[in-house]
């Protein structure tokens, strides 16, 4: 059975930093492409970044290139996400999901990260 | 890049057809047949319904199909059931590794 478990998030000041991590298993792990993806309190689905099965290429958003960084290390099954210069705008559930075929296929439950003073 | 357009709601009687549309343009819809949809009920995580605009994963039902016309994506649930009652999102390749996802539509069941 595919698990996907995102974790780390957290209440933070604006211009804060947070690491969120996402566990899996069920699958290749390294054959899989990752992608994060956001949802703000009562809005809509945002793409955030993907990476490559073997840590490359790396994609961002707009919204948060050059403040996130997306990483992965295939000898634990892990996914990160490095979140510097945090806003209000980033506050949001994070989603963690195998990407495959232009999709996300399987998706964990989420993490809450809320960017407050 | 700018979220694809969707109705904000459709409503339909169990058993019924509905349609969501998914309305974007020459850069993401227009260009590739790689729309997904998704089916997101409240408080939970979303699920993957159709990709490459009209396939199935594995364990969805075929009441759910996809197509696509020009650069609108539309998404038909068949023979509408209650627990078809739920916020559905399209989704788009958009070039150079990057998506664009849909602004949302709940279904509503009658």
């Amino acid at each position: 059975e595919v698990q996907v478990l995102e974790s780390g998030g957290g209440l933070v000041q604006p211009g804060g930093s947070l690491r969120l991590s996402c566990a899996a298993s069920g699958f290749t792990f390294s054959a899989e492409a990752m992608s994060w993806v956001r949802q703000a309190p009562g809005k809509g689905l945002e793409w955030v970044s993907s990476i490559g099965s073997r840590g490359s290429p790396i994609y961002y958003s707009d919204s948060v290139r050059g403040r996130f960084t997306i990483s992965r290390d295939n000898s634990k099954n892990a996914l990160y996400l490095q979140m510097n210069s945090l806003r209000a705008e980033d506050t949001a559930v994070y989603y963690c999901a195998q990407t495959r075929d232009y999709s996300f296929k399987n998706w964990g439950q989420g993490t809450l990260v809320t960017v407050s003073s | 890049q700018s979220a694809l357009t969707q109705p904000a709601s459709v409503s339909g009687s169990p058993g019924q057809s509905i349609t969501i549309s998914c309305t974007g343009t020459s850069s993401d819809i227009g260009s590739y047949n790689l729309v997904s949809w998704y089916q997101q009920h409240p408080g939970k995580a979303p699920k993957l319904m159709i990709y490459e605009v009209n396939k199935w994963p594995s364990g969805v039902a075929n009441r759910f199909s996809g197509s696509k016309s020009g650069n609108t994506a539309s998404l038909t649930i068949s023979g509408l059931q209650a627990e078809d009652e739920a916020d559905y999102y399209c989704c788009s390749y958009a070039g150079i590794r990057t998506y664009v996802f849909g602004t949302g539509t709940r279904v509503t069941v009658l």
